[in-house]
């Protein structure tokens, strides 16, 4: 157990529908970062947060956003979607930004 | 364009064996290179590290090799047990002192057979 926790762990939606996915990260850890892993993927970065600031924004459609609240815990709001987001969508956290990352388990988005 | 690479998707050794997974990047910023493992329906977990000042970091069984001239990595499971079969993917960062993101490969799948 990594000690980083996502909810749901599955979701199936229609098409143009909106989802949001919720991480809640390691204790003490000021950096969440989400990833996608679309089927035989690797982990594509889309954005990162450091104590409720984006930091770092990688491949993120503008279909989706996210944000850090006060307690540290993240959202990914997906908007919208299509049948290609369909994916793993991984939360990750660290103490700070530059020390290694701890992964939840992942949210499998599918769209219908 | 993609900034990591792991050419080989799969790999198959046998128990007891080393098993050796490879890793280039394009990007001269990097400085900071990690292995992670991935068995299905969970998330990557972390293995090993290795910053760009040294060309060797060893952990057990797994010992990971930086060419920085090459732009190469490679991680080494010796001997390799089947519970070593997952996939494993190569990350690699560039910290700015602000953030830092990591970058991932596509993976290589090991199966370790008896």
């Amino acid at each position: 157990d990594s000690g980083v926790t996502q909810t749901p762990k599955h979701l199936i939606t229609a098409t143009g529908q909106r989802v949001t996915l919720r991480c809640s990260p390691r204790s003490g850890d000021l950096s969440v970062y989400w990833y996608q892993q679309s089927l035989d993927q690797g982990l594509q970065f889309l954005i990162q947060y450091y104590n409720g600031e984006e930091r770092a924004k990688g491949n993120i459609l503008e279909r989706f956003s996210a944000q850090q609240f006060p307690d540290l815990h993240s959202e990914l709001n997906l908007s919208s979607l299509e049948l290609g987001d369909s994916a793993l969508y991984f939360c990750a956290s660290s103490p700070h930004t530059d020390t290694e990352a701890f992964f939840g388990q992942g949210t499998r988005l599918t769209v219908v | 364009d993609q900034q990591v690479k792991q050419n080989s998707p799969s790999l198959s050794v046998q128990e007891g064996r080393i098993s050796i997974l490879n890793c280039d990047y394009t990007n001269s910023m990097f400085d900071y290179f990690l292995w992670y493992k991935k068995y299905p329906a969970e998330g990557p977990t972390f293995l090993i590290s290795i910053s760009s000042i040294k060309d060797k970091n060893e952990d057990g069984r797994f010992t990971v090799f930086l060419n920085k001239s090459a732009k190469h990595l490679s991680l080494h499971i010796v001997p390799s047990q089947p519970g070593d079969s997952a996939v494993y993917f190569c990350a690699a960062s560039a910290n700015t002192g602000t953030a830092s993101k990591l970058t991932f490969g596509t993976g290589t799948r090991l199966q370790v057979t008896l």
